[in-house]
């Protein structure tokens, strides 16, 4: 498999379950992202992993928890969501980050997340 | 804090027209990226720009970096259906080298 992939495409989860999202890169890149896509607003950076360190948390709420094991796997768990959390949830994978350049992000396909 | 400001945010066409849409900052930028997105995908990329004045194409998709620094264009030639889709740009202000940010996006409708 080649560029960006993630699992499952697509979810629905009641406000009490516990679920994690999984996306994989085969890029050899070091830094990867989560991202939320609501309808009619820019992409909304959650998180960013650079050499599996956790450099970015734009104060997403703590039922969101993310884990990047290498740099070639990223998991976002979630737990007790609410209804407003649903939208489609994007990984994507660069280079690098920071260091005086926006270097290319490659985006998986997302996974389409309903919570009811 | 920094928007980047894209339009229009839809356009409805006749296939084989030519189509422009632009994103503007309010500060200046050193990178811009511009990506288009299909239902159900992510987005994919399309061309970037580093420097200001760069005119860069990928087949019938042209942009380029504005010259101030502030803004840049995506033009579509010949339209065809299959470039239904969003269209987002994203840049990173010169101000803060590890900060980014996109565009709300332009959703372009082609009919055939």
């Amino acid at each position: 498999e080649t560029g960006v992939t993630q699992t499952p495409r697509h979810l629905v989860m009641g406000m009490t379950n516990k679920k994690s999202l999984k996306c994989e890169q085969h890029l050899g890149h070091n830094a990867m992202y989560w991202y939320k896509q609501s309808a009619k607003k820019p992409l909304e950076l959650m998180f960013v992993y650079n050499f599996k360190e956790q450099t970015e948390n734009n104060s997403v709420p703590s039922r969101f928890s993310p884990e990047c094991p290498n740099s070639s796997h990223l998991f976002l768990h979630l737990h007790t969501l609410q209804p407003e959390d649903s939208a489609l949830y994007l990984c994507a994978s660069s280079q690098k980050y920071g260091q005086g350049a926006l270097y290319e992000q490659y985006f998986g396909p997302g996974t389409r997340l309903t919570v009811t | 804090g920094q928007q980047l400001n894209q339009s229009p945010q839809s356009m409805f066409i006749q296939e084989g027209e030519d189509v422009s849409m632009n994103c503007t900052s309010s500060s200046i930028f050193n990178t811009w990226l511009w990506y288009k997105q299909d239902p159900g995908e992510g987005p994919v990329l399309l061309i970037a720009l580093y420097k200001a004045g760069e005119l860069t194409s990928n087949g019938r998709l042209t942009a380029q970096f504005g010259i101030t620094r502030k803004d840049s264009f995506l033009n579509i030639s010949a339209s065809i259906p299959s470039d239904v889709g969003i269209y987002f740009c994203a840049g990173q202000p010169n101000s803060n080298f590890n900060k980014f940010y996109f565009g709300s996006g332009t959703k372009l409708n082609v009919k055939p």
